[in-house]
């Protein structure tokens, strides 16, 4: 079945500092790469996404990037906030199984 | 906006008791999924459907069912609740295949 790993699991950044997330997967067609934040006690919702044909895509102060013959796609925050922490995932589209399987997420704390 | 709506936002059961979960979504969207999410596990898949009456099993379908009999609504089922399954589930729908994901609130199911 299809394989996501995220890594780190947990990171702590100083407020203005940038921070990476990267997102391995396995199925060679995936061709749609999201990332969701789930603050404390609340839904995951869709913050950046990219397709197959781009290879980085930016929103303000978030981007994300797409290696697709390395298969990883990594989540960019520049000039962290306090209230950029939350917990990220990745949810790379498994053309195979026609589901989105989510990686196991990173609990990103940023400090003031 | 889309708007999925789940159930119950809280829930305690006794261990052996059949439970109904119910996911709404007002959207017209196609496909509806249930994961679970536990910490340091992300979210894993139980259940989704890609059309009414239609179901596919996830990566952890023993001990749910599901029932999608209209459009907007996907149940899942605990047919005899067990202590392991107390958990955070999340309902999620997707207007196709690979869009972004749109999440209810989330039940936070405790079985005693």
């Amino acid at each position: 079945g299809e394989n996501v790993e995220q890594h780190p699991s947990t990171l702590s950044v100083q407020e203005g500092d940038s921070a990476v997330i990267k997102c391995t997967y396995s199925d060679s067609a995936s061709n749609y790469f999201p990332w969701y934040k789930q603050e404390l006690g609340k839904r995951p919702q869709l913050i950046i996404d990219i397709r197959s044909n781009v290879g980085e895509k930016k929103d303000q102060r978030i981007a994300v990037t797409l290696n697709k013959t390395a298969k990883h796609f990594s989540l960019h925050i520049t000039e962290t906030q306090p209230e950029d922490s939350a917990v990220y995932f990745c949810a790379p589209y498994n053309t195979g199984g026609f589901k989105t399987i989510f990686g196991a997420g990173t609990r990103l704390f940023v400090k003031a | 906006d889309v708007k999925v709506t789940q159930s119950s936002r809280y829930l305690v059961k006794r261990t052996g008791e059949k439970v109904f979960l119910e996911c709404v979504q007002d959207m017209d969207h196609e496909n509806m999924f249930w994961y679970r999410q536990d910490p340091g596990l992300g979210l894993r898949l139980i259940y989704f459907s890609y059309d009414v009456k239609m179901k596919e099993k996830g990566d952890i379908p023993e001990g749910y069912s599901v029932s999608r009999e209209k459009k907007e609504r996907f149940s899942l089922i605990l047919e005899s609740a067990s202590t392991n399954q107390t958990s955070m589930y999340l309902c999620a729908c997707t207007y196709s295949s690979n869009t972004e994901a749109f999440f209810g609130q989330g039940t936070r199911l405790t079985v005693v």
